[in-house]
C-alpha cells in the first residue's frame, strides 16, 4: 500500500496567519492516465471529513480560494491563508492513484 | 442537494454481525461508486471497498476482505455495508462517501461500540 506521510503533526496559528502543512507519499501519485489523484480532507471535531482539493490543486465546489494545493510525483502541500476560526480542525491528505486509497496520518491544525 | 444519510449508533456483542445502511438522494445513484471507511478513535481514516451503484460490483482493501460485505438497494439507492465476527478491534466510526476518483460527499458516520 501506498504510504502517505504528513508533516507536523499539529500546527498552531493565529487567526489571519497563514500555514502551510506537507505530505509525501511513498510512491509516484502519477496515474497512468496522466491525473494525480492527491487529495486533501479537513476534519471539524465531531463532524465528518470534508473535501477541499482534489487532483492535486483543484477547489472543490465552495472552497474558499484561501486554500490552495500544489505538489507532483510524492511531494504534496496545502497553503491556508488568511486563517479563520471555522479552519480548525484535522487535515488529512489522501491518495486515490492506486488500491486501496490511503491516507496521511493527520495535521492538527489549533489557535495559537 | 447531494446527502448520504447513514444508519444510527450500534452497540453490539462480540462475535456478532451488524449491518450499516447509507441512503443517499441528490443524485444518480448508479452512475457513482460509494465507499465505507473506517476511522478508529484518534486515529487514521481506512478504506474498506467500495461498491458500483449500477451493477453492485465490488472492490475491497485486502485487509477488510472476510469482514465487511458490501451491497446496494437501486431502488432505494442505499447502500449497506456488513461486518461480521465483530471484535472489539471493529469499534470505530464507519462513513460511507461517494467515490469518484477522490471522495466528495460523506455520510455523517456512525459509531459502532463491540462490548459484551
Amino acid at each position: 500500500d501506498v504510504v502517505m506521510t504528513q508533516t507536523p503533526v499539529s500546527l498552531s496559528v493565529s487567526l489571519g496567519g497563514q500555514v502551510s502543512i506537507s505530505c509525501r507519499s511513498s510512491q509516484s501519485l502519477v496515474h497512468n492516465n496522466g491525473n494525480t489523484y492527491l487529495s486533501w480532507y479537513l476534519q471539524k471535531p465531531g463532524q465528518s471529513p470534508q473535501l477541499l482539493i482534489y487532483k492535486v490543486s483543484n477547489r472543490f465546489s465552495g472552497i474558499s480560494d484561501r486554500f490552495s494545493g500544489s505538489g507532483s510525483g510524492t511531494d504534496f502541500t496545502l497553503k491556508i491563508s488568511r486563517v479563520e476560526p471555522d479552519d480548525l480542525g484535522v487535515y488529512y491528505c489522501g491518495q486515490g492513484t492506486q488500491y486501496p486509497p490511503t491516507f496521511g496520518g493527520g495535521t492538527k491544525l489549533e489557535l495559537k | 442537494e447531494v446527502q448520504l444519510q447513514q444508519s444510527g449508533a450500534e452497540l453490539v456483542k462480540p462475535g456478532a454481525s451488524v449491518k450499516l445502511s447509507c441512503k443517499t438522494s441528490g443524485y444518480t445513484f448508479s452512475n457513482y461508486y460509494m465507499s465505507w471507511l473506517k476511522q478508529m478513535p484518534g486515529q487514521n481514516i481506512e478504506w474498506i471497498g467500495n461498491i458500483y451503484g449500477g451493477n453492485g460490483g465490488t472492490g475491497y482493501n485486502q485487509k477488510f476482505k472476510g469482514k465487511a460485505t458490501l451491497t446496494v438497494d437501486k431502488s432505494s439507492s442505499t447502500a449497506y455495508m456488513d461486518l461480521s465476527s465483530l471484535t472489539s478491534e471493529d469499534s470505530a466510526v464507519y462513513f460511507c462517501a461517494r467515490d469518484g476518483d477522490y471522495f466528495d460527499y460523506w455520510g455523517q458516520g456512525v459509531m459502532v461500540t463491540v462490548s459484551s
